[in-house]
């Protein structure tokens, strides 16, 4: 079974203080590492998407690395309009008709960025 | 970009009634739709996924004959909550399956039964 356990479970920055958020996957074939924010009362939205070990992306503040059980997301800088959950998930390989491709979410980061 | 339009964002019922959730891809086509569950600090629960045209998949513990899902078009898929009751409070999301790897989610509604 697809397993994703994310942490910490909480975090409190300060404005500039930059810092990572991390997310350790067990999957049998990994498809896809997603990374989400979703703030309250809100459905996720899209970061990135992670395929392969030692791949990286960027958007503004935030960056994302993948390696062979992990990935981090980095933000560097923080603000206090970051603040928000942040959700790793992954996708596994469709199989048997059944998977259907679907994402198995961690339990999530909540960042809090003091002004 | 793909666009998942949820409605209604909000719904308060009264025990022992339905309510239908929409769930529609404005700018592609869904051949793929996920249903999830979000209890208050805590993260996305996949409930069904439903693939145009056939039945839905039920995960594990999930009653089928609770939440009915229906995958009309490449576009709308529905969730009915049938005979709602307190415990069955919860936000809802949908998500829509774009591509291969492309997964975009609707806004959530937030169900109270009361």
């Amino acid at each position: 079974e697809d397993q994703v356990t994310q942490s910490p479970e909480a975090l409190r920055l300060q404005e500039g203080e930059s810092s990572s958020l991390n997310c350790s996957y067990t999957v049998s074939g990994l498809r896809g590492l997603f990374w989400y924010r979703q703030d309250p009362g809100k459905g996720p939205e899209f970061l990135f998407t992670l395929y392969s070990a030692g791949e990286e992306k960027e958007k503004e503040r935030l960056k994302a690395t993948l390696t062979k059980k992990e990935s981090f997301l980095h933000i560097t800088a923080p603000k206090p309009e970051d603040s928000a959950t942040y959700l790793c998930a992954v996708q596994a390989p469709v199989t048997g008709g059944t998977s259907y491709g679907k994402l198995t979410f961690g339990q999530g980061t909540i960042l809090t960025v003091h002004p | 970009g793909a666009v998942v339009s949820q409605h209604p964002s909000w719904v308060i019922c009264k025990s022992g009634t339905s309510v239908k959730i929409e769930c529609r891809s404005l700018d592609f086509q869904a051949t793929t739709m996920f249903w999830y569950r979000q209890f208050p600090k805590q993260s996305l629960m996949l409930m069904a996924t439903s693939n145009e045209g056939s039945k839905a998949t039920y995960e594990q513990g999930v009653e089928k004959d609770k939440f009915l899902i229906n995958h009309a078009s490449l576009t709308l898929s529905t969730l009915t909550v049938t005979s709602a009751h307190p415990e069955d409070s919860s936000f809802y999301i949908c998500s829509a399956r774009q591509g291969i790897y492309g997964y975009t989610f609707g806004s959530g509604t937030r169900l109270t039964v009361v």
